[in-house]
């Protein structure tokens, strides 16, 4: 079946360090993957995209690698602070399914 | 600026009851999706609308029925609401699926309670 998986558990990371979340996704053949976040009581917010022929893309201290030979994506803030502390969503789009379908998000805490 | 708008923001339904959540964009953006939004499950798909007049089913349509009669308007409808309808709607839009402008901008979202 197909699955798209970001790790459940909440992460903690101290102030300063880099995050790194996780997307696996089995059984897709992804055009794309999108990262998005989401704070609580609102709607998602667009973060970045990368395409299946792309191996990196960057935003400001965001980083998002795409290895469809894992078949995963990683997803970087650099220099994390508190204000980054928010749930990140990855989703994905194949042109088998055409349509966009999310992972369940990661939570990121940012310890001052 | 508005982007997406969903109405109401919240709302209390008794089992049985009927509404209809309101979505609309003003980005003239070609597709809608209605997704809900539960612990533990993630964003999941009920709707989604591909432009003025048409919809195609996501991956928890049942129970659900949308229109899209104006390119910047997509309604969800529940007929017969239960409580396994609790959770929070989020409507979103994009300009395409594919090429330039494909990511997602979403509404507040509407949370829905059926006792």
């Amino acid at each position: 079946s197909q699955k798209i998986e970001q790790n459940s558990e909440a992460l903690n990371i101290q102030e300063g360090k880099t995050a790194t979340l996780t997307c696996n996704y089995t059984n897709y053949s992804p055009a794309y993957l999108q990262w998005y976040r989401q704070d609580p009581g609102r709607g998602p917010v667009f973060l970045l995209l990368i395409r299946e022929n792309e191996k990196e893309k960057r935003k400001e201290r965001l980083k998002v690698t795409f290895d469809t030979t894992l078949k995963q994506s990683l997803f970087h803030i650099t220099a994390s602070q508190p204000a980054d502390s928010a749930t990140y969503l990855c989703a994905l789009y194949s042109f088998r399914d055409d349509k966009i379908i999310f992972g369940k998000g990661t939570r990121l805490h940012i310890l001052p | 600026n508005a982007g997406v708008t969903q109405t109401p923001k919240f709302r209390v339904l008794k089992t049985g009851q009927s509404m209809t959540l309101l979505c609309a964009q003003d980005m003239n953006h070609e597709y809608m999706y209605w997704y809900r939004q539960d612990p533990g499950m993630g964003l999941r798909l009920i709707h989604y609308s591909v432009g003025e007049g048409t919809t195609a089913k996501g991956e928890v349509p049942d129970g659900y029925n949308v229109s899209r009669l104006k390119k910047q308007n997509f309604l969800l409808g529940l007929e017969s609401a239960a409580p396994s309808q609790t959770s929070v709607y989020f409507c979103a839009s994009s300009y395409s699926l594919t090429g330039q402008g494909t990511e997602a901008f979403f509404g507040q979202g509407t949370r829905l309670t059926v006792v």
